[in-house]
């Protein structure tokens, strides 16, 4: 059964580094999307993405955020100059192939961010 | 500020019941509406959409949507201690680029 990947399971990294957090969407999917859990918080959205543009952001996805699909296969998000606050577990996740993004979302297994 | 308000429990309930799991929303104009299953430290899993008003049943779940309440819901029945972890109801509202607000989930417990 196809599912979403991502890596590296676990980061950490020191306050104000860059980090990457990558992502496989399922194959034939056309929406992808980041959330992130702070331990013991809600799910929160950060961004969605679609053909090739963020579709939607929140709040949360200020300036240090980007998004990116480099290739045919990868989705990232970068955090450009990490913040403790940054600490918690993100989330990628994809939907369609559907015309709208009504269809389900499926998450991948997360990336643990630690910022030190 | 869009809100989905979920019970956090714990809710206990003994192996082979029915747990019933409750979700209310406050945008109105929300379109779709899904249940997910997250075991400690794992990510979301998807149990469950629903869109229209009614129950939708699979297998031993089954989601009930009450647009005009506003309310959402997921019944386990024959609940097994496997069933055990947090709930989380997820709402998309119209024309929000997929975004999924999600309640803080309810933890389920099913005792053998």
């Amino acid at each position: 059964e196809p599912e979403v990947t991502q890596t590296p399971s676990h980061q950490v990294t020191q306050m104000g580094q860059e980090v990457i957090l990558r992502c496989v969407p399922i194959s034939n999917h056309l929406y992808f999307y980041w959330y992130r859990q702070i331990l013991g918080q809600k799910v929160e959205f950060l961004v969605s993405f679609y053909n090739n543009e963020i579709s939607e952001k929140s709040e949360i996805f200020d300036d240090q955020f980007s998004v990116e699909r480099p290739d045919g296969s990868n989705f990232t998000l970068k955090i450009r100059s990490t913040k403790l606050e940054d600490s918690a577990m993100y989330f990628c996740a994809s939907s369609g192939p559907g015309l709208v993004p009504a269809d389900e979302q499926f998450f991948g297994p997360g990336t643990r961010l630690t910022v030190l | 500020q869009k809100e989905v308000e979920q019970n956090s429990g714990p809710l206990s309930v003994p192996e082979g019941a029915i747990a019933s799991l409750n979700c209310t929303y406050s945008d109105r104009v929300s379109q779709s509406f899904f249940w997910y299953r997250q075991y400690s430290g794992k990510s979301p899993e998807l149990i469950m959409s629903i869109y229209s008003n009614g129950d939708k049943e699979d297998g031993r779940f089954t989601a009930q949507l009450n647009k005009a309440s506003q309310y959402v819901s997921l019944l386990i029945r024959d609940s097994q201690p496997s069933d055990s972890a947090t709930y989380l109801c997820a709402v998309m509202g119209y024309n929000q680029g997929g975004k999924l607000i999600f309640g803080q989930g309810t933890e389920l417990s099913v005792k053998p």
